[in-house]
């Protein structure tokens, strides 16, 4: 069972926006800007598309967006494409009992 | 641009230690205020951090692996490695290594392409 909760999948169509959320508690998502988001391709490493809640990395493209309200963060994806079809995985630290990184269990966004 | 790569035994008898070492190369390992990670990924499954090192040795654990792990920098070879201890068929799968930035925040930004894992006797 992961720390960070996520729904197992999300979908939508060319051009659509989608929203994956991630809801943690006060000890991770919610204690902390910290939340990050990456990207994996079936086969392939994981690609960080969003740090700290809401930054992109250089070379991200700007239809990926972050925030984050209380205990749940949330990715959201506009103008859908057919390459943005993978998994996704949200991350945050945690001090729960030691200061540590935590992900969520994943969501696979397919584009119909 | 800086690459990472993961290199080790493909196969790892129960109750032994499995090692793995990450090369860097396109940068010196010590440059920047970076860390320096595993995270491993069974089969079908979610990512699962296992801990992270900077150059100062300074670690941080997952308390699930924690009394199992040992993360270890080598400048010198511009590498740093893994170490699991008592491994068992659970610990199978594909670990990856990653440069990470920012102390508290930040993120993962470079990974190794991944190696395969299986504990088998």
């Amino acid at each position: 069972q992961s720390a960070l909760t996520q729904p197992a999948s999300v979908s939508g169509s060319p051009g659509q926006s989608i929203t994956i959320s991630c809801t943690g508690t006060s000890s991770d998502v919610g204690g902390y800007n910290y939340v990050s988001w990456y990207q994996q391709h079936p086969g392939k490493a994981p690609k960080l598309m969003i740090y700290d809640v809401s930054n992109r990395p250089s070379g991200v493209s700007n239809r990926f967006s972050g925030s984050k309200s209380g205990n749940t963060a949330s990715l959201t994806i506009s103008g859908l494409q057919a390459e943005d079809e993978a998994d996704y995985y949200c991350s945050s630290y945690t001090s729960s009992s030691t200061l540590y990184v935590v992900f969520g269990g994943g969501t696979k966004l397919t584009v119909l | 641009q800086v690459q990472l790569q993961e290199s080790g035994p493909g196969l790892v008898k129960p109750s032994q230690t499995l090692s793995l070492t990450c090369t860097v190369s396109g940068g010196s390992i010590s440059s920047g205020s970076y860390y320096w990670s595993w995270i491993r990924q069974p089969a079908g499954k979610g990512l699962e951090w296992i801990g992270r090192i900077y150059t100062s040795g300074s670690t941080n654990y997952n308390p699930s692996l924690k009394s199992r792990v040992t993360i270890s920098v080598d400048t010198s070879k511009n590498q740093f490695s893994l170490k699991l201890s008592s491994v068992t068929a659970a610990d199978t799968a594909v670990y990856y290594c990653a440069r990470g930035f920012g102390v508290f925040g930040g993120g993962m930004d470079v990974w190794g392409q991944g190696t395969t894992v299986t504990v088998s006797s």
